[in-house]
Order: structure tokens, then sequence, then C-alpha cells
């Protein structure tokens, strides 16, 4: 069980240019995540998917996509990348929002990929 | 608006003390409260998670405890090992997991 992975590890793109960083997931998990994190600022979601087909922005959805084609991929898609697309971008997954045995469900991460454009 | 914020900013300890991290939120109407912890260069793992009704919740050498009143919540280490030495990230969520506001994090350094 390999949990969550990701996809480079890093990579270094020239402004403009375009990639998709992968996330895959081995857990059954309806809910996946990207996160993007810069330095000495908290997490903050891109876009979520609450299973495959269905997507939604999260709070910094400008420059990226995403798709869902099945339970365990995630894709994110960077177009045209700019310097403030610079970061660490973390892919996650769950189970549905609610509660298990009175808590909410577990947010799994993966390691997380370095992007740097310039 | 809805914000987590946690202090200190980095804090160096020796190994064998104890210590505590705060976080303040604004995030309402409140959900759940998470802690995370994340090592350099990996992502961020689960230390404890709090709902409402919840007050205190130990992992092993982690206590966290939730005052839902005043919007706090402290992470406290007991008798710190040099594997503590990592960010320690606490994470509000509004309504449900999708809506998960994330703060900065307080950067611990455990020295021998």
């Amino acid at each position: 069980n390999a949990g969550v992975t990701q996809t480079p590890k890093f990579r270094i793109l020239k402004i403009g240019q375009s990639m998709t960083l992968q996330c895959t997931q081995d857990m059954n998990h309806n809910y996946m995540y990207w996160y993007r994190q810069d330095p000495g600022m908290g997490l903050k979601l891109i876009y979520y998917s609450v299973g495959a087909g269905i997507t939604d922005k999260g709070e910094v959805p400008n420059g990226y996509n995403v798709s869902r084609s099945t339970t365990e991929d995630f894709p994110l898609r960077l177009e045209l990348a700019a310097p403030s697309q610079t970061s660490v971008y973390f892919c996650a997954s769950s189970y549905p929002s609610g509660l298990a045995g009175g808590l909410p469900y577990e947010q799994y991460f993966g390691p997380g990929t370095r992007l740097t454009v310039t | 608006k809805n914000q987590v914020e946690q202090s200190p900013q980095s804090l160096i300890i020796l190994e064998g003390k104890n210590c505590t991290l705060q976080c303040n939120y604004t995030v309402s109407p409140f959900s759940n409260l998470r802690w995370y912890k994340q090592d350099t260069g990996r992502g961020p793992v689960s230390l404890t998670i709090m709902t409402f009704s919840e007050n205190t919740k130990s992992n092993g050498r982690y206590t966290a405890t939730l005052d839902a009143d005043t919007k706090q919540s402290s992470l406290h280490i007991t008798a710190s090992q040099l594997s503590d030495s990592a960010s320690y990230i606490c994470v509000v969520s509004q309504y449900n997991n999708n809506d998960m506001r994330f703060g900065a994090g307080t950067r611990l350094t455990v020295k021998p």
C-alpha cells in the first residue's frame, strides 16, 4: 500500500512552458486535493475532487487545471508557467467528508513536488 | 476573515525538554481542528484531530488541547526527541474537510 505518490519530485520550468504534476493514490479514497506551499505560508488549496469526473476550485485555482478520470489519479496541469507558480505542490486524499467513529476522516498527503519557474 | 495564526514562528529546545505550540483561529463556524507534523522535504502527517466537543487529545508524547470558546488550541510535546524536529501545522476546518485553513506552522528544532 503506497498511499499517495507524486511525480516528479523536482522540476525546473522556463516561463511559458507547461507541465503536468502526477498524483496517484491506492487507498480507494473518493476525495483528492491539490495544495501549494510557499515559504512561510500555510498550504493553500488549488483544486479538489469529490470523485471521478467531479472537480472544483479551491482558494487559488488561477493558472492551473485538473481532471479526474479515475478514482486513483488526479493530475494537476500548469499552462504557461509563471515565476509566481514557484512552490512546493502537495497532493492529498481522504474518504468523503463526514465522520468516521465520531471523528472527521484523515487526510493523507503525498511527498510533494518542488517546482521552480525561471 | 477565516484565518489560522500560529506562534511562535520557530522554536529551539534541548532534547528531553517539553514545549508548547500555540494556534489561534477565527474560522467560523468551526468543524474540527487538526495538528500535523511535517518533516523537511515531506508531506504533512496527521497527529491529532479534535471536534467541537473534545478539549484534549493525546498521541504518544503529543497532547493537543482545544478551547472552542476562545478559539485557541495548543500542542504540548513532552520529553522532546531529536526526531521531533519538524514543522507543526495547525489546520482548522469550516463546514467540512474541503474547506481547511492551514496555519503557517511552527518550526521546532530539538538540539542534543
